[in-house]
């Protein structure tokens, strides 16, 4: 699986829109790009996943570029309930001889700030 | 609520005990994970089943002893642990088929070994 490489940290102020960026630079074209966020000590959570094309959904929206080196999960209006450590992971499609696992990273601390 | 179910939620164990993890997934999934979270480290994936069957161990001491009985029930079997094996075990399962790897955790157990 393509390794992911993300800040370590971001700050963002309630209300606003909260933009994470992840670089996966050497992706090949049957990886997807998945987001997980993980508030403290809960399980992580799903937010959105994607191939090529933009995603949005109830949570976020996953913006990838035309090359898929890199990829932006936006939240539109960050609240406090989003402050959380986010995960980028990119991982083989499931198929034969492959179950399909996410490997992950040290993610993006995301603090949203009143 | 995420479908995923782990009991207990908290054990704390002596080094000469045993113990086990239960997991139980109510999303007709057929693949399931077993991860560790260790205090300020990424998640580790332990272990992959699918349809029932181990098609991944990561190298996981053997004091660890993993066990599917069916595709909605994993369980972690511990013996013998060390101080160092607390941590936050996570399980989690996803669909089988072709294509993306939408992964969904439960809450996780969290393990004292004293």
């Amino acid at each position: 699986d393509a390794k992911t490489t993300q800040p370590p940290s971001m700050d963002c102020a309630e209300g606003r829109a909260a933009n994470l960026p992840c670089n996966h630079s050497t992706i090949s074209g049957n990886e997807y790009v998945y987001w997980y966020r993980q508030i403290h000590s809960q399980g992580p959570q799903y937010i959105i996943h994607g191939l090529k094309n933009n995603e949005t959904n109830e949570m976020a929206s996953l913006i990838i570029t035309e090359d898929r080196k890199s990829s932006t999960l936006i939240l539109p209006h960050a609240t406090l309930r989003d402050t959380a450590v986010y995960y980028c992971i990119v991982s083989l499609a499931r198929g034969s001889g492959n179950t399909g696992k996410l490997i992950f990273g040290q993610g993006t601390t995301l603090q949203v700030k009143p | 609520e995420t479908g995923v179910t782990q009991t207990p939620r908290h054990l704390v164990m002596g080094m000469t005990n045993k113990k086990s993890l239960k997991c139980e997934q109510h999303l007709g999934h057929n693949a399931m994970y077993w991860y560790k979270q260790s205090a300020k480290k990424p998640l580790e994936l332990m272990f992959v089943y699918n349809f029932k069957e181990q098609t991944e161990n990561n190298s996981v001491p053997s004091r660890f002893s993993p066990e599917c009985p069916n595709s909605s029930h994993l369980f972690l079997h511990l013996h013998t642990l060390q101080p160092e094996d607390s941590a936050l075990y996570l399980c989690a399962s996803s669909q089988g088929g072709q294509g993306s790897v939408t992964i969904y955790f439960g809450e996780g157990s969290w393990l004292t070994v004293v």
